[in-house]
């Protein structure tokens, strides 16, 4: 089965609250980020994406927010269910000819009923 | 349908075997990934392949070895397993290796070396 990630820091929100999950990323050539959502035993799953001449995009229930001054990068998700609850990971893509994906630490994400 | 399928998704074995990870995607795509997920949950790439091709090789030991018959499918290979590869490894694709591309995940597969 799936270990329990004991460092993970973690957001618990109460269910209908809006959530911020925030990120810092490393390389302020990354032209590409991602937000993933792993749920208990499975693997990491698509959420929203933006690029780096974007600040802001707004998908169904969540936006992503990025500010590259300070390279930070956030999701917000509106309206928080219990089946939001889950591990949420960032993701920067480098300009390399790799297009290497380097993940975030992971945050995770408790809705109280 | 699974898009990202690996098999298996338990394996205990004990250290000093040798085990092999199978995938597969029906997307169509022509990257494909391993990544490694320890304990902390903190994911790492492993390799990545384009068209059969290495991409990626992340210092990862040479016990690790991918194969890449087709481009549908991204075997990973482990000699002489050892207590540190016990993680959760996980198998990805893309459409391409631009950036852009969304990757998408397998589900894991869970190795214990006892």
């Amino acid at each position: 089965g799936e270990s329990v990630g004991l460092h993970l820091p973690t957001l618990s929100v109460q269910e209908g609250d809006n959530s911020i999950i925030n990120c810092a990323y490393s390389n302020s050539a990354s032209d590409y980020f991602i937000w993933y959502k792993q749920e208990s035993g499975k693997g990491p799953q698509f959420i929203i994406d933006i690029r780096s001449n974007m600040d802001k995009r707004q998908g169904q229930r969540v936006t992503v927010l990025l500010n590259k001054t300070v390279k930070h990068l956030s999701l917000q998700i509106a309206a928080t269910q219990p089946g939001d609850s889950a591990v949420y990971f960032c993701a920067e893509r480098g300009m390399d000819s790799s297009y290497k994906l380097i993940f975030g630490s992971g945050t995770r994400l408790l809705v109280r009923p | 349908d699974t898009a990202v399928s690996q098999t298996p998704k338990y394996l205990v074995t004990q250290m000093g075997n040798d085990k092999s990870i199978k995938c597969e995607q029906n997307l169509g795509h022509d990257t494909m990934y391993w990544y490694k997920q320890d304990s902390k949950k903190f994911l790492k790439i492993m390799f990545s392949y384009n068209n059969k091709e290495l991409i990626i090789n992340e210092t990862v030991p040479n016990r690790f070895s991918p194969k890449s018959p087709d481009k549908a499918h991204l075997n990973l290979h482990i000699n002489s397993l050892e207590l540190g590869d016990s993680a959760v490894y996980f198998c990805a694709s893309s459409l391409g290796l631009s950036g852009g591309n969304t990757i998408y995940f397998g589900e894991g597969s869970w190795l214990t070396v006892v």
